[in-house]
């Protein structure tokens, strides 16, 4: 098994662009979920989905974020316009117990100037 | 407020000595706590869960302890190797309408030199 595929591993982009961060959750998983980590925050849970459906997103910070998963097998987190406090490593994780077992992708590190 | 504490926030070891990293929490109701290992680049791996009726559980070197009473947990590294050179993340879940909601703590950062 490839485990959760997420691309691109690091993303540089200027204040103002549109960024889209991709996941390929683990086949056969039915939860996926979208974290941010920083060094001053940790790990925050921003939007988690079951069956494709968003079941909780109150972690996602602006509405300039905005999550979404066409189908069972790949989902995207956009952020548009980007600004410079976005700058993290951005974790989507699948399982199929919900939050009692989650598998972690290897992140997305994005840079805002 | 759910909150979860970790400490030391860093700590720096010699190969082959032992280390407990500690975390407190106030989540309510208390469903289960889970160590994370996080290396460097890469996403957290689960190393144990324990829910309310376990005070102790293994996974090798790895042993994890939950006092429910004081809400308090501890991870301790036995004969530390280099490899063990990672970030490590107490999550404690709460039930919350059928389901788990987990808080994560900021992580303890180990450094094992060799």
């Amino acid at each position: 098994d490839a485990g959760v595929i997420q691309s691109p591993r690091h993303e540089v982009t200027e204040m103002g662009q549109e960024v889209t961060l991709r996941c390929k959750p683990i086949s056969g998983h039915n939860s996926l979920f979208w974290y941010r980590q920083t060094m001053m925050r940790g790990l925050e849970l921003l939007i988690y989905f079951n069956n494709n459906v968003p079941i909780d997103d109150s972690g996602m910070p602006e509405d300039r974020f905005s999550a979404k998963m066409p189908n069972a097998s790949f989902s995207t987190l956009k952020i548009q316009p980007s600004e410079p406090r976005d700058s993290a490593v951005y974790f989507c994780a699948s399982s199929l117990l919900g939050f009692l077992e989650q598998y972690f992708g290897p992140g997305t590190r994005l840079t805002v100037t | 407020k759910n909150q979860v504490e970790q400490s030391p926030q860093s700590l720096i070891i010699l190969e082959g000595k032992n280390c407990t990293l500690q975390c407190n929490y106030t989540v309510s109701p208390f469903s289960n706590l889970r160590w994370y290992k996080q290396d460097t680049g890469r996403g957290p791996v689960s190393l144990t869960i324990m829910t309310f009726s376990e005070n102790t559980k293994s996974n090798g070197r790895y042993t994890a302890t939950l006092d429910a009473d004081t809400k308090q947990s501890s991870l301790h590294i036995t004969a530390s190797q280099l490899s063990d050179s990672a970030s490590y993340i107490c999550v404690v879940s709460k039930t919350s309408g059928g389901s788990y909601i987990p808080t994560f703590g900021r992580g303890t950062s180990l450094i094992v030199h060799p």
